[in-house]
């Protein structure tokens, strides 16, 4: 398998415009998970999916962050608009049965908002 | 969820063996211990994890402590790419609403 595939690695876009970050989960895994580090304040998760179905969205910072999973294959966490304190890496990441089972994360994205 | 206390930063010489120690005092007896590492720019990896048992497997041993307050995460023989920063995690393995909550962590540097 080839773990979880993020797109795009990398992105710099401006503020205000929207950005789009998406999440290929390991095949078989029925959750799916986004998180966000950045120095000030870690690792923390946003958001996560069972069966695609959105779980707990607790960590979501505000309406202008929105997640879907159309699909058991596919995932998407849009910013609109965003803003230059959304500047992260963002991680997706995927398990197997229940959701504190090992987690194996994607490479992340790195977005940097000017 | 159990607190976990780790120290921020730690050395280890290349091929000697790394310990990792990790505090989790108000560990509760259905929760797992879990260690995560995150090599510079990826995203973090699943090592081991326990309930009261040492464990083994390719990549680490974990040894937990009989009162399970504390436990220990050794790296056999570390090398340089175990340079990462080290997570211990405290969890409720059966209950669906709980997630991983990333602490601090150890910053573990081997060095030739």
């Amino acid at each position: 398998d080839a773990g979880v595939i993020q797109s795009p690695r990398h992105e710099v876009t401006e503020m205000g415009q929207e950005v789009t970050l998406r999440c290929k989960p390991i095949s078989g895994h029925d959750y799916l998970f986004w998180y966000r580090q950045t120095m000030m304040r870690g690792l923390e998760l946003l958001i996560y999916f069972n069966n695609n179905v959105p779980i707990d969205d607790s960590g979501m910072p505000e309406d202008r962050f929105s997640a879907k999973m159309p699909n058991a294959s596919f995932s998407t966490l849009k910013i609109q608009p965003s803003e230059p304190r959304d500047s992260a890496v963002y991680f997706c990441a995927s398990s197997f049965l229940r959701p504190t089972d090992t987690q194996y994360f994607g490479p992340g994205t790195r977005l940097t908002v000017l | 969820d159990a607190k976990t206390t780790q120290p921020p930063s730690m050395d280890c010489a290349e091929g000697r063996a790394a310990n990792l120690p990790c505090n989790h005092s108000t560990i509760s007896g259905n929760e797992y211990v879990y260690w995560y590492r995150q090599i510079h720019s990826q995203g973090p990896q699943y090592i081991i994890h326990g309930l009261k048992n040492n464990e083994t497997n390719e990549m680490a041993s974990l040894i937990i402590t009989e009162d399970r307050k504390s436990s220990t995460l050794i790296l056999p023989h570390a090398t340089l790419r175990d340079t990462a920063v080290y997570y211990c995690i405290v969890r409720v393995r059966d209950n669906a609403g709980n997630m991983l909550t990333f602490g601090g962590g150890t910053r573990l540097m081997v060095k030739p």
